[in-house]
């Protein structure tokens, strides 16, 4: 149990170029889900907390009109990166939490590579 | 005040010693302290997780200590397997009850386990 997807695994896109990542809960439902960036060897950063609803909450540095998020129902949540550029190359993972649960299942990551 | 230290950076052991990762916290308002084991190119998985009330948790070969005093927990890997090889993540979140909240993460550790 617990299983979160996201899709697609890889991306590859050219500079000026909007993206988007779903992420989906696939056997549970959350009302909230997390949006992570992860360099190489570095630890997660998280992005942005996403509350179905309601608009996300995005942490301090993070680019609200550059990387939107929507979290449509309970199991979907979405990140798209508008007018990607080199420096958003990176490996995008989402978590999400169930119901009246307070621990976070990851995704699988997206890697976008931006040309 | 946020930050969550990990130690060591990196760590090699051989297969059926003992792998022990150690991280220190400040905050004294959190209260859920996971860890997560990532693989190359894949999403963090979570192996064990600790609430502040107890001092031990086991979980088959995993094992954590939390010492509340000392604001210091730690992960313990018995019977250390190659495929135990990956990178191990501490965190931590405030929030109690249902919701555990954000995630603070640790810089991780690469585990590398020698047949």
């Amino acid at each position: 149990g617990a299983v979160v997807s996201q899709h697609p695994s890889r991306v590859i896109c050219k500079s000026g170029t909007s993206v988007k990542i779903e992420c989906r809960s696939l056997d549970f439902q959350a009302t909230t889900m997390f949006w992570y960036r992860q360099f190489p060897k570095q630890s997660l950063m998280l992005m942005a907390t996403s509350n179905e609803g309601s608009k996300a909450t995005y942490e301090q540095g993070v680019e609200k009109d550059k990387f939107l998020i929507n979290h449509a129902s309970l199991t979907l949540s979405t990140l798209t990166v508008t007018s990607a550029h080199p420096e958003d190359s990176s490996f995008y993972i989402c978590s999400a939490s169930p119901i009246g649960r307070g621990e976070q299942y990851f995704g699988p990551g997206t890697r976008l590579t931006v040309t | 005040q946020q930050q969550v230290k990990q130690s060591p950076q990196s760590l090699i052991v051989q297969k059926g010693g003992i792998s022990i990762i150690n991280c220190a916290y400040e905050n004294t308002a959190f209260d859920y302290f996971p860890w997560y084991q990532q693989f190359p190119g894949k999403g963090p998985a979570l192996l064990i997780a600790i609430r502040p009330d107890v001092s031990e948790k086991k979980e088959g070969r995993f094992t954590i200590s939390f010492n509340k005093s000392a604001k210091q927990f730690s992960l313990h890997i018995m019977d250390s397997q190659p495929g135990d090889s990956a990178t191990y993540f501490c965190a931590a979140s405030s929030g109690g009850g249902t919701s555990y909240g954000k995630l603070t993460f640790g810089q991780g550790t690469i585990l590398t386990v020698h047949p």
